[in-house]
C-alpha cells in the first residue's frame, strides 16, 4: 500500500484563487515526519516544510499554510492568492523514525501538478 | 541553508558508455546520501541509500552492478551508470542527510542516452 497518497494529479486555477493540495499518509509509527516539496520546471526540489508527528499545530508562512490532522492522517497544503510563479509539481513525503531520532528514508507521493493561469 | 551540488547538471552519452554523477554537500557533513531517479511526470523513486565508508543499500529492483554508488567521504557520493542504455535516460537526484537529520536535495542531473 502507498504510504503517501496525493489523489490530485493535476490542478488548474486562475491567479489569485486559493488552492488546497491534499496529502494522506499511512504509517504505524507514532513518531514520523511529514514534508512538502515544490519542484518547478527546472527540476530542483525546493523544501517547503517539515512537521513532526507530535506537532499538530497548523503553520502559516506567507501565502502558504499547512493543516495537519492526525485523526484523518492528512497533511494538506493551501496556497492563498495563488500566483503564476506557484506553478510547479508539489510533493508530499513521509519519513518514519529510523534508529533513534534520525530520519529514515523518504516516501514520496505521486505529486500534484499545479498550474496557475494569469 | 545547507547546499548540495550535483555535477553534471545534464549529460548526453552514447549507448554502452558509462556516466558518473557527483553529489557534494558543500557546507556540512553528510552521514547518509540517497539517490533517486525520476521519470517524466512521475514521482521520485529511491534507488539506494549510502553511508560514508560502507556499501550502499539498494532498493528492490535496482541493479547494483549497473548503478555503482561510492560514498568515499562525508561530502561526496558518486553514482556511476555503467553501460548506459536509452531506458536509463532519466532525472537523477541526490539527497544528503546531515548530523542533525536535516534532509537536503541536489539540483538533479538529467541523463539522456542516445
Amino acid at each position: 500500500a502507498q504510504k503517501v497518497t496525493q489523489a490530485q494529479t493535476e490542478i488548474s486555477v486562475v491567479e489569485k484563487e486559493d488552492v488546497t493540495l491534499d496529502c494522506v499518509y499511512e504509517t504505524r509509527d507514532t513518531t514520523y515526519y511529514l514534508f512538502w516539496y515544490k519542484q518547478p520546471p527546472s527540476g530542483e526540489l525546493v523544501f517547503l516544510i517539515r512537521r513532526n508527528s507530535f506537532d499538530e499545530q497548523n503553520e502559516i508562512s506567507g501565502r502558504y499554510s499547512w493543516n495537519f490532522q492526525k485523526s484523518t492522517s492528512s497533511f494538506n497544503f493551501t496556497i492563498t492568492a495563488s500566483q503564476v510563479v506557484d506553478s510547479a509539481v508539489y510533493f508530499c513525503a513521509l519519513s518514519e523514525r529510523n534508529r533513534g531520532s534520525t530520519l529514515g528514508r523518504l516516501y514520496f507521493g505521486r505529486g500534484t501538478q499545479l498550474t496557475v493561469w494569469p | 541553508g545547507a547546499v548540495v551540488s550535483q555535477h553534471p547538471s545534464w549529460v548526453i552519452c552514447k549507448s554502452g558508455t558509462s556516466v558518473k554523477i557527483e553529489c557534494r554537500s558543500l557546507d556540512f557533513q553528510a552521514t547518509t546520501m540517497f539517490w533517486y531517479r525520476q521519470f517524466p511526470k512521475q514521482s521520485l523513486m529511491l534507488m539506494a541509500t549510502s553511508n560514508e565508508g560502507s556499501k550502499a543499500t539498494y532498493e528492490q529492483g535496482v541493479e547494483k552492478d549497473k548503478f555503482l554508488i561510492n560514498h568515499a567521504s562525508l561530502t561526496l557520493s558518486t553514482l556511476t551508470v555503467t553501460s548506459a542504455h536509452p531506458e536509463d535516460s532519466s532525472f537523477y537526484i541526490c539527497s544528503a542527510r546531515d548530523l542533525a537529520a536535516g534532509r537536503y536535495f541536489g539540483p538533479g542531473t538529467r541523463l539522456t542516452v542516445t
